[in-house]
């Protein structure tokens, strides 16, 4: 067991430009979470998966951003044209359903400029 | 919807002195509450949880949590900390855990600075 692991761990972008992150959980786990924590604030919950169905998205998962687990193992999210307001950490947490115990991988810090 | 608050946002205590942070929660039923620790740049990782049974729970690094329902707190106490506990520790509460969405909605956090 390797634990939650993200990539990249840091991104510089330009603003407009897309970005992709990928998240790779723990094996077996059949529950994947996308966070966002801004500076100074604690983790917002963006979307979830359980398997390779995406079941609830937050309302602050605009248009320009999409996650995917295809195959129900790893999975992407995409920032399309970046803004300067998505500048923050994004964290990734698996699990298995019924347990309850969320493990965070190590997070990857977006800065847009 | 359930919250979480952390009214204290940075707490500076001496190495050895005992720590206790505070957490309320608001929900409607019963609440699935965690404790998580973040050191600067990393991910969070579970202290300890508390989903029924004692009201007093253990977790990881001599850490220990207090669920008062009369109260809405969880709040996290240690006896003596190390210098090694300086970090960003947050309180989360889960909606229900075993089906529909386990979402964690978290406080803000309390940054915990030791001092030698």
């Amino acid at each position: 067991d390797t634990g939650v692991s993200q990539n990249p761990r840091h991104k510089i972008t330009k603003r407009g430009q897309n970005v992709t992150f990928r998240c790779d959980p723990i094996s077996e786990h059949n529950r994947l979470y996308w966070y966002r924590q801004t500076l100074g604030q604690g983790p917002e919950f963006l979307t979830y998966f359980q398997n390779e169905a995406q079941l609830e998205k937050s309302r602050l998962l605009s248009d320009r951003f999409s996650a995917e687990r295809p195959k129900g193992s790893f999975s992407t999210l995409e920032i399309q044209r970046t803004e300067q307001g998505d500048s923050a950490m994004y964290l990734c947490a698996s699990s298995f359903l019924g347990e309850g115990t969320q493990y965070f991988g190590p997070g990857t810090r977006l800065l847009v400029l | 919807a359930q919250s979480v608050t952390q009214p204290d946002i940075h707490i500076t205590v001496s190495e050895g002195a005992s720590l206790e942070l505070r957490c309320n929660y608001s929900y409607g039923a019963t609440p699935y509450l965690f404790w998580y620790v973040q050191s600067p740049g990393q991910g969070l990782q579970l202290l300890l949880k508390y989903f029924s049974g004692d009201t007093l729970v253990q977790g990881i690094k001599g850490f220990e949590a207090e669920f008062k329902r009369s109260q809405s707190s969880f709040n996290l106490r240690k006896p003596s900390v190390h210098w090694s506990d300086a970090a960003e520790y947050f309180c989360a509460v889960a909606p229900g855990v075993g089906f529909g969405n386990e979402k964690l909605t978290f406080g803000t956090g309390t940054r915990l600075t030791i001092i030698p």
